[in-house]
């Protein structure tokens, strides 16, 4: 299966900032990559569909303004979450693949 | 729109008892998948099932495609404490453009005591 890296493991910042956070396809071309969040004991939500090239397309809603996404490469996506406040704190996953997918080891964030 | 529900939400066990958590779509799927999540970690792909009555074993652990390909289940036989974790089940978005797009359930964490 492909092998997925996620940058930083976790992240801790001020209300307000902007935190990146990378995804990377170490052995798999991706053309497609999806960003998911996940609260405490609960499930994955799906956030948006990153696609190489062009625009993100966005689940219903998530703030497209403030979830950024850029895929730049067929092996890096990246989510900008700008002006963090604390309810944005949460764990962040990337996945690629076909009906398989394979996932990132995730970003905690936590905005204080 | 499509709803995967899973229960139980919770489920804990004793090491060598068994463990079954079920799943149940609103739409028919085309396939079901099931991943496992543990303590501080990402999912990860167990199986996926295709065919309507379709039954797969790995090991301990036994899945099943219900007949309407709307419900599935996952039993664990002899749960051992490696077995926890939470359990999720997830069924791709039906459309052209929704290659990949997976529904997840709302997952079963398994405790399992020594």
């Amino acid at each position: 299966g492909a092998v997925v890296s996620q940058h930083p493991s976790w992240v801790i910042c001020k209300s307000g900032t902007s935190v990146k956070i990378e995804c990377r396809s170490l052995d798999f071309q991706a053309t497609t990559m999806f960003w998911y969040r996940q609260f405490p004991k609960q499930s994955l939500m799906l956030m948006a569909t990153s696609n190489e090239g062009s625009k993100a397309t966005y689940e219903q809603g998530v703030e497209k303004d403030k979830f950024l996404i850029n895929h730049a490469s067929l092996t890096l996506s990246t989510l900008t979450v700008t002006s963090a406040h604390p309810e944005d704190s949460s764990f962040y996953i990337c996945s690629l693949g076909g009906n398989e997918q394979f996932f990132g080891p995730g970003t905690r964030l936590t905005v204080l | 729109g499509q709803q995967v529900m899973q229960i139980p939400q919770y489920q804990h066990v004793q090491e060598g008892e068994d463990f079954t958590t079920y799943c149940n779509s609103s739409t028919t799927l085309s396939n079901i998948q099931w991943y496992k999540q543990r303590p501080g970690g990402h999912p990860v792909f167990l199986i996926q099932l295709v065919k309507s009555g379709e039954v797969k074993k790995q090991k301990r652990l036994t899945f099943q495609f219900g007949e309407a390909k709307k419900n599935s289940s996952l039993h664990i036989t002899a749960t051992q404490t490696t077995d926890v974790g939470t359990y999720f089940c997830a069924g791709p978005r039906a459309g052209g453009t929704s290659y990949g797009k997976l529904t997840f359930g709302q997952g079963t964490i398994l405790t399992v005591h020594p």
